[in-house]
């Protein structure tokens, strides 16, 4: 089955830090560029970050630039999202997809809050 | 990067037509054909509808289709149906080598 399975979400205090993985199945991993986008309580979804195929170039929201970074493991089909110097603003439902263009895989999120 | 401009909610009964706008600028939908569509059911991941602007992927109806002209793009759904109704959002590929979404538009349908 084709799929993207999201863990490490949970609950940070602010300036705190967390790692999200996204584990990926059914699919040429290797082949395929991967996002990170969030989404807070009630609101819409925000593009976080990207990572080409081959980890080569990787992009990054402004919002967040300077404080996560995403990197991938092509041997364990897998990508990470690690979040530093968290705020309460980053509080959201965090997704994995596939591609970088048009998201056409999304894994079910998992969910970051920050809070003191 | 700032975001799509979508209206915050449309409406339309079973059967009808309903089209969504995105409105970008020439960084972004101007730029490019690089516009998506998603849909939202509550408490779900976004589904993509529409991509390139007009392809639908491989399972989702021939009731979507996607247009665009200058820097607007927009989603039409045609011949509505109950479970049409969820959140639909825009997203465009920019030139910062970025992706942006849109607000997000409220679909009911009557």
């Amino acid at each position: 089955e084709v799929q993207l399975l999201e863990s490490g979400g949970g609950f940070v205090q602010p300036g705190g830090a967390l790692r999200l993985s996204c584990a990926a199945s059914g699919f040429t991993f290797r082949n395929f560029a991967m996002s990170w986008v969030r989404q807070a309580p009630g609101k819409g979804l925000d593009w976080v970050a990207s990572i080409t195929s081959s980890s080569v170039n990787v992009y990054y929201a402004d919002s967040i630039k300077g404080r996560f970074i995403i990197s991938r493991d092509n041997t364990k089909n897998t990508i990470y999202l690690q979040m530093n110097s968290l705020r309460a603003e980053d509080t959201a439902v965090y997704y994995c997809a596939q591609d970088r263009l048009s998201l056409s895989l999304w894994g079910q999120g998992t969910l970051v809050t920050v809070s003191s | 990067q700032s975001a799509l401009t979508q209206t915050a909610s449309v409406s339309g009964s079973p059967g009808q037509s309903i089209t969504i706008s995105c409105t970008g600028s020439s960084t972004d939908i101007g730029a490019y054909n690089y516009v998506s569509w998603y849909q939202q059911h509550p408490g779900k991941a976004p589904k993509l509808m529409i991509y390139d602007v007009t392809s639908r992927p491989s399972g989702v109806s021939h009731r979507f289709s996607g247009s665009k002209s200058g820097h607007t793009a927009s989603l039409t759904i045609s011949g509505l149906q109950a479970e049409d109704e969820a959140d639909y959002y825009c997203s465009s590929y920019t030139t910062s080598s970025t992706l942006v979404f849109g607000g997000g538009t409220k679909l009911t349908v009557l």
